[in-house]
């Protein structure tokens, strides 16, 4: 029973667009959630969300935490073909043991030019 | 800049062989991760480390072990390869609770 769900699972673009990814997630007593990007190689954080309602940004990508709803997204402004990854959502429960965060299946964004 | 380690980007082993990943840490972190990879499954947690010689079982830890000797070093071991762990392995450190999880840029091991 997966505890962190993103869509889509799929994404193509074209330069320019502006996309946005979902990251749902059904945790008990809730810590932290986390964006990373994966390109062929490790997966580099972009953001961590505690709170409700305060915007995370970088550059074109920013994030946004929704408690109540118990969803966030990320999105991506005006795409370039550098984007093109795979976008995993984690979440952190206080319960949970050590740190050890769930992880989505990740969305696969392809940005062409 | 945390530094995270696997001592191979590829490798490619025959079933039944016993194969050690390894994962080096620079930044005096508590927690070591070990993930397995697959297309359309995400990240699996296979095995967590919290200390030295101390490690707890992820939700994966069927045919594999580990081993935590120094608390730089995480050592993900399986006993005797099959054709089902082939997949990409990262491996991921951070300092405890709250904390932001940073990773090696992952082995991808081949059985044949």
């Amino acid at each position: 029973e997966d505890k962190v769900v993103q869509s889509p699972l799929s994404l193509v673009v074209h330069e320019g667009d502006t996309v946005t990814l979902n990251c749902s997630y059904e945790v008990t007593n809730f810590r932290s959630l986390l964006w990373y990007k994966q390109e062929k190689k490790a997966p580099t954080f972009l953001f961590m969300l505690t709170s409700s309602g305060i915007e995370k940004k970088s550059g074109r990508l920013s994030s946004i935490l929704d408690k109540k709803e118990l969803f966030s997204i990320l999105n991506i402004t005006a795409t370039q073909t550098g984007d093109s990854a795979i976008y995993l959502c984690a979440v952190e429960s206080r319960g949970s043991t050590l740190g050890r965060l769930y992880f989505g299946r990740g969305t696969q964004l392809t940005v062409w030019p | 800049d945390v530094k995270v380690t696997q001592s191979s980007r590829y490798l490619v082993k025959r079933t039944g062989e016993k194969v050690f990943l390894e994962c080096v840490q620079d930044m005096d972190h508590e927690n070591m991760f070990w993930y397995r990879q697959d297309p359309g499954l995400g990240l699996r947690l296979i095995y967590f480390s919290y200390d030295v010689k101390m490690k707890e079982k992820g939700d994966i830890p069927e045919g594999y072990s580990v081993s935590r000797e120094k608390k730089e070093r995480f050592s993900l071991i399986l006993e005797s390869a099959s054709t089902n762990q082939t997949s990409m392995y990262l491996c991921a450190s951070s300092l405890g609770r709250g904390n932001i999880q940073y990773f090696g840029a992952g082995t991808r091991l081949s059985v044949l």
